[in-house]
């Protein structure tokens, strides 16, 4: 069965200080793993697809990789306003349209 | 502009009752689905319809109907909500299979007494 696994489930960080999320996943044969954002009392966001291992996807201060088995978004330089919740996903092939969702990632950046 | 509409956003009723959420989408995408997202934040597929047509029926009480007027409509309809139908249910579309991604609507929280 598909599954993603995210880490940590909470980071708290300095305004300026850069991290990276984990997401870790296993699938039968990958179509896409997607990142989104989730701001509280709201749907996600779509941010990224990434397709295939060694692909590298950018937007802001956020960057998406992927390899085989895991994918890392790093925030770089984190304002106040990267705080949400962010979520990785994956499409498996041959599951037309279906998302299998991590338990995301809690980002708070403080001042 | 709202992309993705849902109503009503919060939902208070009693057990035993039946229940509607309506869906709208404005993209022109042919791709619309009902995700689940429970206490603790697992956003989890029930439905998708694609032109019309169910796509996706995950394992999902029988009491959960959905219903695609048309390509821009999506509905849920619940009967006999039960205690553990409480959660935030979102609706979302896409193009084709979303492989550049969904739109999600900002979600109904139902909360069944």
């Amino acid at each position: 069965e598909d599954q993603v696994t995210q880490s940590p489930e909470a980071l708290r960080l300095q305004e300026g200080e850069s991290s990276s999320l984990n997401c870790s996943y296993t699938v039968s044969g990958l179509r896409g793993l997607f990142w989104y954002r989730q701001d509280p009392g709201k749907g996600p966001e779509f941010l990224f697809t990434l397709y295939s291992a060694g692909e590298e996807k950018e937007k802001e201060r956020l960057k998406a990789t992927l390899t085989k088995k895991e994918s890392f978004l790093h925030i770089t330089a984190p304002k106040p306003e990267d705080s949400a919740t962010y979520l990785c996903a994956v499409q498996a092939s041959g599951s037309w349209g279906k998302l299998q969702f991590g338990a995301g990632t809690q980002v708070v950046v403080t001042p | 502009d709202t992309a993705v509409s849902q109503t009503p956003k919060y939902l208070v009723t009693q057990m035993g009752n039946d229940k509607s959420i309506k869906c709208e989408q404005n993209l022109g995408h042919d791709t619309m689905y009902w995700y689940k997202q429970d206490s603790k934040k697992f956003l989890k597929i029930m439905f998708s319809y694609n032109n019309k047509e169910l796509i996706i029926n995950e394992t999902v009480p029988n009491r959960f109907s959905p219903k695609s007027p048309d390509k821009a409509h999506l509905n849920l309809h619940i009967n006999s909500l039960e205690l553990g139908d409480s959660a935030v249910y979102f609706c979302a579309s896409s193009q084709e299979d979303g492989i550049d991604g969904y739109t999600f609507g900002s979600g109904t929280r139902l909360t069944v007494v």
